[in-house]
């Protein structure tokens, strides 16, 4: 078992590019999260998906992230223009069924460098 | 507004001393709460909940409604302990993460 997978690993981009992060979380796992990792920080939810609904994107910056998890399994996180403060770690997480207080498993994250 | 507290970025101890990891939360309704750790190259993992209320490799945390704390304990601390240590906090649906304390058990 892979465990929660993300891709890339590592990405350096110029401000102003796009990106775009994947995530596909342990199988027949039902919930999905996005967090946002700045240096010397806790993780920060973005977004949780029931299957393919968005339950909470409160936290989301919609001017500039979009995320979207079609078919209810593998999910994208995107940046579009980024900025030198969108520079962080970015984390998924899956957990089996729904609820927030279920445990969640992480993947390995995505650093995002923003020059 | 913080909603979680770990006062201590950096925690040394040495192998075999006690070690407690503070963690206070700011909630007035029923908090449920949570460890999580992060060992050195290894993914961020669940360590215990406060519901469970089970020893999870010799750690304990007690909820204290009273001081509004979670503290993270163990009476003797190994050098396979030493990772980055992270508080949460769900309030209704949102998850909160401290800030993290840097455990370091010294040989």
């Amino acid at each position: 078992e892979a465990g929660v997978v993300q891709s890339p690993r590592y990405k350096i981009i110029e401000k102003k590019q796009p990106v775009a992060f994947w995530c596909n979380p342990i199988s027949g796992h039902n919930t999905l999260y996005w967090y946002r990792q700045n240096l010397g920080q806790g993780p920060e939810l973005l977004i949780r998906y029931e299957n393919e609904e968005a339950v909470d994107d409160s936290q989301l910056p919609k001017d500039r992230f979009s995320a979207e998890r079609l078919k209810g399994v593998d999910s994208t996180l995107k940046i579009q223009p980024a900025e030198l403060g969108d520079s962080a770690v970015y984390l998924c997480a899956s957990s089996l069924v729904g609820g927030i207080t279920d445990t969640q498993y992480f993947g390995p994250g995505t650093r995002l460098t923003v020059l | 507004a913080q909603r979680v507290t770990q006062p201590e970025k950096l925690l040394s101890v040495f192998k075999g001393a006690p070690v407690e990891l503070k963690c206070n939360y700011s909630y007035s309704g029923s908090p449920e709460l949570f460890w999580y750790v992060q060992y050195s190259r290894q993914r961020l993992q669940l360590l215990l909940r406060h519901i469970s209320r089970e020893s999870i490799k010799g750690f304990t945390a007690d909820l204290n409604k009273g001081e509004t704390s979670f503290h993270l304990k163990k009476p003797f601390a190994q050098e396979e302990d030493s990772a980055m240590y992270y508080c949460a906090l769900v309030t209704g649906n949102q998850f909160y993460f401290g800030t993290g304390t840097s455990l370091t058990v010294i040989p």
